[in-house]
This record gives structure tokens, C-alpha cells and sequence, in this order.
């Protein structure tokens, strides 16, 4: 079975935290990619990366960057976190245009 | 620039009844079209993609060139097919993107 870990369920941060969210895959898929997730919104693309060191902007990249260093792990950066990025962050890695996703971290900024 | 729009945020049906989850997308090329469901705690998993033809669970989708959209059908719904329902577009340079989600809500 695929399997797309995110380091953590639960995060609460304060405002202006330099937050990191991590997640890792063990299918050697090229492609990964960062979303969020809000009621009434979907999942909206942050960022995605095709391969080692590349990205692409997302529809959302604006407040956020991203790290590829290896290929398995992928991730998200908030620089100085804000209370409007409140929300269900998900990773996904995957091949062929399928996509796998982890369980998801709730990150709460106060 | 690619864009997936589901019209209803939610869609109650009875047991039995049937179910059509609605899903239109602009793209301008070629895209490959697909359905994700999220069940009850839960991760986000793939349903069913356009190219395989395939049903899973008693769900089919069609995409419609000509009306752009790719809606997800089941003649007989069951509880258990109560969830969150995304359907997704992956256009050039392996970008998938997301519609906002239809909650289906199969009432007893």
C-alpha cells in the first residue's frame, strides 16, 4: 500500500511562527503536492513539485514556500504564519496523474 | 488556466434513490478528469478517473466533452455512500485541481 505520512495531525502556532509541515512517501512518485482544505472552498493547490529541487506555484502560493530536497519528502513552509492560514493542510505524492493523499494536519494559528 | 466547478455543496437522497453528483470543468487542451471521496475520518482517496471506464461501488461518470462535464452516477444509493465527493482535473504539467466538494447525505 502507498503510503504518504504527514508528520503531524494537530499544530497550533502563533501568529508571525515560522511553521514547518512535513510529509514523506514511500512509493518513489515523482510528483507531490501541497493543499488546503476549507469548508465550503475544497482543496485548494498551495504548491506541487514534479521532481528533486523542482516547484511549481499552486493557485494559493501567496504566504507559503516549499522544499524538495529528496524525492520523498516534500515540504511547506510558512514563513510568519497568519491567522487566515488556519486550516487542513494535505499532501499528496503521485504517478500517473493518481494521486495519494496523507491523513492531513489541522494547523491552528492564534 | 483550469477550473472545476460542482454546483451543490450538498445533495440529500433517499435510500435507493438515484444519485448525480454534478462536475463541470474548463480546460482548454485535453484533461484527464477524476472522482475523489473523503468517508467519515477518513483519508482522501481516488474513486474513479474518466480513462479507466470503470464503475467502482456502483458509481460511473461520463465525461461529456461537448458540455464539459463529467458528473458521478449511481442508480441505487446506499448509506454507506455517504460522504465527501471531489472531482479533480489534472490538465498539462501534472497540476490537479480540485472543485469545492458535494456532500452526499444517504437518508434511511
Amino acid at each position: 500500500d502507498v503510503k504518504v505520512t504527514q508528520s503531524s495531525r494537530y499544530l497550533v502556532k502563533r501568529t508571525g511562527e515560522k511553521v514547518f509541515l512535513e510529509c514523506v512517501q514511500d512509493m518513489d512518485h515523482e510528483n507531490m503536492f501541497w493543499y488546503r482544505q476549507d469548508p465550503g472552498l475544497g482543496l485548494r493547490l498551495i504548491y506541487f513539485s514534479y521532481d528533486v529541487k523542482m516547484k511549481e506555484k499552486g493557485d494559493i502560493p501567496e504566504g507559503y514556500s516549499v522544499s524538495r530536497e529528496k524525492k520523498e519528502r516534500f515540504s511547506l513552509i510558512l514563513e510568519s504564519a497568519s491567522t487566515n492560514q488556519t486550516s487542513m493542510y494535505l499532501c499528496a505524492s503521485g504517478a500517473d496523474e493518481k494521486l495519494f493523499f496523507g491523513s492531513g494536519t489541522q494547523l491552528s494559528v492564534l | 488556466a483550469q477550473r472545476v466547478t460542482q454546483p451543490e455543496k450538498l445533495l440529500s437522497v433517499f435510500k435507493g434513490a438515484p444519485v448525480e453528483l454534478k462536475c463541470n470543468y474548463s480546460y482548454s487542451g485535453s484533461p484527464e478528469l477524476f472522482w475523489y471521496v473523503q468517508y467519515s475520518r477518513q483519508r482522501l482517496q481516488l474513486l474513479l478517473r474518466h480513462i479507466s471506464r470503470e464503475s467502482i461501488k456502483g458509481f460511473t461518470a461520463d465525461l461529456n466533452k461537448g458540455e464539459t462535464s463529467f458528473h458521478l452516477k449511481k442508480p441505487f444509493a446506499q448509506e454507506e455512500d455517504s460522504a465527501m465527493y471531489y472531482c479533480a482535473l489534472s490538465g498539462g504539467y501534472q497540476k490537479v485541481t480540485f472543485g469545492t466538494g458535494t456532500k452526499l447525505q444517504v437518508i434511511p
